[in-house]
């Protein structure tokens, strides 16, 4: 079964700051990985999608990489903003269908 | 639709009770997942569906627990006999297909079972 853990659980910075989240799998025969936000009592938002061929994404102040052969992804965030406060999930699929889900990094961007 | 929907958002049963949760996906999706979210846990897979088969149910906790999607568009989950540690936000996703995309995730049915 794949695992998938978060480092830190927890985390909390000033406005303003560059971070990063990560992400590491035990299975490296992944197909994809997707990072999500979600906000408390809410649902679950999809950030970036990396495909197992890609290194890495961006969008806007986000960018994931990817790093299959040591199981690691990470999500930097730039010029970090009150608004980004949330948990961040990263998620992994392998050749079947389901996702494999970490227990998440609740950030916390402090004004 | 524009997203996956899902009702209700919140459905409080006591012990014992039947309960289905429905989800409507994004229109033209073919492939649909449920998964289980409990406090500081991140979702965990129950059900897959493509189309209208169950390709996955590896994830369903036991016999209690059962989806349909009929048609291939709209699923439900049900649990029948419901526990106390079902309680929990019951999460649908729908993609495309089966395939390499990515998921989109309804808001969630927040279960609580007094």
């Amino acid at each position: 079964k794949q695992e998938v853990t978060q480092i830190p659980a927890a985390l909390s910075v000033p406005e303003g700051e560059n971070l990063v989240l990560n992400c590491s799998f035990t299975d490296s025969a992944i197909y994809n990985l997707q990072w999500f936000r979600q906000d408390p009592g809410k649902g679950l938002t999809s950030l970036l999608l990396i495909q197992s061929s890609q290194r890495e994404q961006t969008s806007g102040r986000l960018n994931a990489s990817l790093d299959k052969s040591s199981g690691r992804s990470t999500l930097y965030i730039a010029a970090s903003q009150p608004g980004d406060s949330a948990t961040y999930l990263c998620a992994v699929r392998r050749a079947g269908n389901q996702f494999y889900f970490g227990t998440g990094t609740s950030l916390t961007v402090i004004p | 639709g524009a997203g996956v929907s899902q009702t209700p958002s919140n459905k409080v049963t006591e012990k014992g009770k039947y309960v289905e949760l429905r989800c409507d996906p994004i229109s033209g999706h073919t492939a649909l997942y449920w998964y289980r979210q409990s406090l500081g846990q991140g979702p965990e897979f129950l059900i897959y569906f493509q189309g209208t088969g169950a390709a996955d149910d590896s994830g369903l906790p036991n016999d209690r627990f059962f989806a349909v999607r009929p048609e291939g568009s709209v699923s439900t989950l049900k649990i029948q006999r419901t526990e106390r540690g079902d309680s929990a936000v019951y999460l649908c996703a729908s993609s495309p297909t089966g395939g390499g995309g990515g998921y989109t995730f309804g808001s969630g049915t927040r279960l609580t079972v007094v």
